[in-house]
């Protein structure tokens, strides 16, 4: 079955510097690769996804890279601000209406 | 938009009694999902519906665990005589089928916690 890897486990930034946060996925078959940021106490919510059929995607501050051969994606947050801190969760399915496996997560911490 | 409901949302329960959680889907959403979130880890799969009927059980899911959606609405996921290690977060999402990207939303979960 599908496992996902995430790195790194922690992070730690300033303000308005630049977080990466990596993952890779072990099955082909994976296609569709949602990223979800968990706040303490609160539920997963959607951040941004992408398709294997595209490379790159872009929201705002937020960006994913995937490639698909090296099984390899990225979520790219610029200008940090403190509200981004968080636990953030890679994940991969076959379609985004199957299920998901998560990646372990990544603890992301925005210094003022 | 209501979003996903689960209840209740914490639950203290002795070892080996019987627990039920009930999730309410965003009601257009014909699939929904139980996952189980552990401290410091990201949600594993558990289960899943589409309408009443359950497409798979991950293999986490021991015959203690029974997870039903009878009339394809809400869903309810029993845990029989309760371990320590069924403590978690067990959360509930629900997406539609179709053409597009349909992600799956998440409810706020049920936190149980067994003595």
């Amino acid at each position: 079955g599908e496992n996902v890897e995430q790195h790194p486990s922690t992070l730690s930034v300033q303000e308005g510097d630049s977080a990466v946060i990596k993952c890779t996925y072990s099955d082909s078959a994976s296609n569709y690769f949602p990223w979800y940021k968990q706040e303490l106490g609160k539920r997963p919510q959607l951040i941004i996804d992408i398709r294997s059929n595209v490379g790159e995607k872009k929201d705002q501050r937020i960006a994913v890279t995937l490639n698909k051969t090296a099984k390899h994606f990225s979520l790219h947050i610029t200008e940090t601000q403190p509200e981004d801190s968080a636990v953030y969760f890679c994940a991969a399915s076959e379609t985004s209406y199957d299920k998901v496996i998560f990646g372990p997560g990544t603890s992301l911490s925005v210094i003022p | 938009d209501t979003g996903v409901s689960q209840d209740p949302r914490h639950k203290i329960t002795k070892r080996g009694q019987n627990v039920t959680f009930r999730c309410d889907p965003i009601s257009e959403h014909n699939r929904l999902y139980w996952y189980r979130q552990t401290l410091g880890q990201g949600p594993e799969f558990l289960t899943y519906f589409q309408n009443e009927a359950q497409l798979e059980k991950s293999r986490l899911l021991s015959d203690r665990f029974s997870a039903e959606r009878p009339k394809g609405s809400f869903s309810t996921l029993e845990i029989q005589r309760t371990e320590q290690g069924d403590s978690a977060m067990y959360l509930c999402a629900s997406s539609p089928t179709g053409s597009g990207d349909q992600p799956q939303h998440f409810g706020d979960g049920t936190r149980l916690s067994i003595l």
